[in-house]
Parts: structure tokens; sequence; C-alpha cells
């Protein structure tokens, strides 16, 4: 069964802390793998990682993927209030046919002032 | 506007009774999505679909009924509410097969069975 866990779950810093985002996953067959924010509704699209080591970035957050370990991170640098939200992490098993996607538990960020 | 909606935003229903919730895109996307997102479980997969008339069970199919007659609508129907299905529902949709994996979210319906 395919499987996508991020860690931690929740996490509380200060404004202006760096925070590192886990994401492992167990996938019969990869495609790639996606991020997404979530504040008080629906959730947003980050990134979407195919590639190892290829870093994406934008702004203050960036993205880099392990396929050999199976993992990805996600980084935000220099936090602000409006980073707290809970970010999703999702890979897309290669199915033919079938453009589903696996959401990891997510990790409830707080930034706080 | 453009975009992917959902109806009712709020609902709250009795155990036993059928509700359906809504969901409607503008942008022709082939492929449709129900996910339920409850603490501690993420976002996880009730149904989808493919195309018009073409469905497949996802994660946790139990109890829900879909739909799709025409390619921008997908309802979702809970044919007999029970206290378990209180939950956020969301609809997504994607372009479809050999288009970006990114799907797009309606803004969600929050459902309390009482």
């Amino acid at each position: 069964e395919d499987k996508v866990v991020q860690s931690p779950l929740s996490l509380v810093v200060h404004e202006g802390d760096t925070v590192t985002l886990n994401c492992s996953y167990e996938v019969t067959n990869f495609r790639s793998l996606l991020w997404y924010k979530q504040e008080k509704k629906a959730p947003t699209f980050l990134f979407m990682l195919t590639s190892s080591g290829i870093e994406k970035k934008s702004g203050r957050l960036s993205s880099i993927l392990d396929k050999k370990e199976l993992f990805s991170i996600l980084n935000i640098t220099a936090t602000q209030t409006g980073d707290s939200a809970i970010y999703l992490c999702a890979v897309e098993p290669l199915i033919q046919g079938a453009q589903k996607l696996v959401f990891g538990q997510g990790t409830r960020l707080t930034i706080n002032p | 506007d453009a975009g992917i909606t959902q109806s009712p935003r709020y609902k709250i229903t009795e155990t036993g009774r059928q509700v359906t919730l809504m969901c409607h895109q503008t942008w022709s996307h082939s492929y449709m999505f129900w996910y339920r997102q409850d603490l501690g479980h993420g976002l996880r997969l009730i149904y989808y679909s493919a195309a018009a008339d073409i469905t497949d069970k996802g994660e946790v199919p139990d109890g829900y009924v879909v739909s799709r007659s025409k390619t921008e609508n997908f309802p979702l129907t809970l044919e007999s509410a029970t206290r378990s299905q209180t939950s956020v529902y969301f609809c997504a949709s994607n372009r479809g097969a050999g288009g970006p994996s990114e799907q797009f979210f309606g803004p969600g319906t929050r459902l309390t069975v009482l």
C-alpha cells in the first residue's frame, strides 16, 4: 500500500526562525512529489518535484527530493506569521490511467510573533 | 468565475439522511476527485473520475456514491449519513493523463452529521 509520512505533525517556532519539514514515502512506482500549503481553506500548490537533488525554490521556501532515500524536505527561512498553515506532502504513483495523489497527514506550522 | 466551486459550504444533517455535495469546475479538466479531511489523517481519497461516466473508488469509498454525467460536475452522495462521516470534504480537479500532476482544490464543504 502506498504511504506518505510527514514529520513533525506539529511545530511551533518564533518569527524569523528557519524550519524544515519532512516527508518520507513508500510507493510502488514513483512519478512525482508535491507540496501544498493549507491555511483556513483549500490546499494551494507550492512545488512539484520529479528528479532527485534538484532544488525548487520560491522566495523563502525551497524543497528538495531524494529518490534514493525516498524523502523530501521543505525549508522555510526567515519565517513570518503568514507562513502559519498546514503543509501537506503528496506523492503521485505512476499508474496508467490514473492521476491519484497519496497525501501525508500534514505538518501544522505555527509562527509566533 | 472560472475555477472549482463546491456547494453547500456548510451542511448540518441527521444520521440516516441522504446528503449530496456538489462540485463544479469550469476548466474542462478530465479528472475530478473527492477527498475527506480529518484530524490526523490528512486528505483521504474517496472517489475519483477520469472522465464523464468513468468513476473509480479511492481509499475510503464505503458509504459514498458518485456520478459524473457531465465533465464539469462531480456530485458526492452520502446515501445514509453516519456520524463518522462528519468531516471537511474537498473536491479537486486535474487536467488529465500526460498533464501536470498538480490538483486544484475547491473551497471545501464542512459537513456535520448529528
